[in-house]
């Protein structure tokens, strides 16, 4: 099947830092990318909808200068958590859509795990 | 109001037995695709199967079949033959195509564990 990855898997860092979050996919080009955050025994919760070459989409409550997103090419999407704080620690997993006639489905990259102290 | 609503927080399953995960599902819409994903403990979500609103008959995977109900709003997977593997979280999700663009929602996901 279709792989997307995800770097860095995990991430430690001081509050105030900003951390950078690749989303690939390796087989397919995406035009539409999809970020979430998933909190311990919760579901995923849509953060943003990344479309290459234009800005992302963001969900309401999330704030778009605090998670910065850009889709720069139709394999990769990355996400800039600023100023990260300790309330920002959070599993995030990003998606790429893949649409084969109408047959459509989403592709996850396997999780960034990041704890901000 | 909830999209999508999964009432089993948890099932078990004795290994090689056959389950059925419920999931309804809230939408205006008539164009929207509902999927199904696994997240093992490693924190990976794996596609299993896709559900389009339009397509009449129901969508199979291997183990994995999809009891589409268009009428009642319900997209229940079922895994036939369990496997011990199979112990994970599954998510219910769905694509809604509208005049704002495209949502994809999840649900809050059910606990399978699968008993040898």
């Amino acid at each position: 099947g279709a792989v997307v990855s995800q770097h860095p898997s995990w991430v430690i860092c001081k509050s105030g830092t900003s951390v950078k979050i690749e989303c690939r996919s390796l087989d397919f080009q995406a035009t539409t990318m999809f970020w979430y955050r998933q909190f311990p025994k919760q579901s995923l919760m849509l953060m943003a909808t990344s479309n290459e070459g234009s800005k992302a989409t963001y969900e309401q409550g999330v704030e778009k200068d605090k998670f910065l997103i850009n889709h720069a090419s139709l394999t990769l999407s990355t996400l800039t958590v600023t100023s990260a704080h300790p309330e920002d620690s959070s599993f995030y997993i990003c998606s790429a859509r893949r649409d084969i006639g109408i047959q459509e489905t989403q592709y996850f990259g396997p999780g960034t795990r990041l704890l901000v102290l | 109001a909830q999209k999508i609503t999964q009432t089993q927080p948890g099932m078990f399953v004795q290994e090689k037995e056959a389950v059925t995960l419920d999931c309804t599902y809230d939408t205006s819409d008539q164009s929207y695709g509902l999927f199904w994903y696994k997240q093992p403990s490693s924190g990976e979500m794996i596609f299993l199967i896709y559900q389009g609103s339009y397509d009449e008959q129901n969508a199979t995977e291997g183990r994995y079949s999809l009891n589409f109900q268009k009428a009642r709003k319900s997209a229940n997977l079922v895994i036939s033959a369990s496997q011990l593997g199979d112990s994970a979280m599954y998510f219910c999700a769905m694509r809604e195509d509208n005049n704002y663009g495209q949502n994809f929602v999840f649900g809050p996901g059910t606990r399978l564990s699968v008993l040898p």
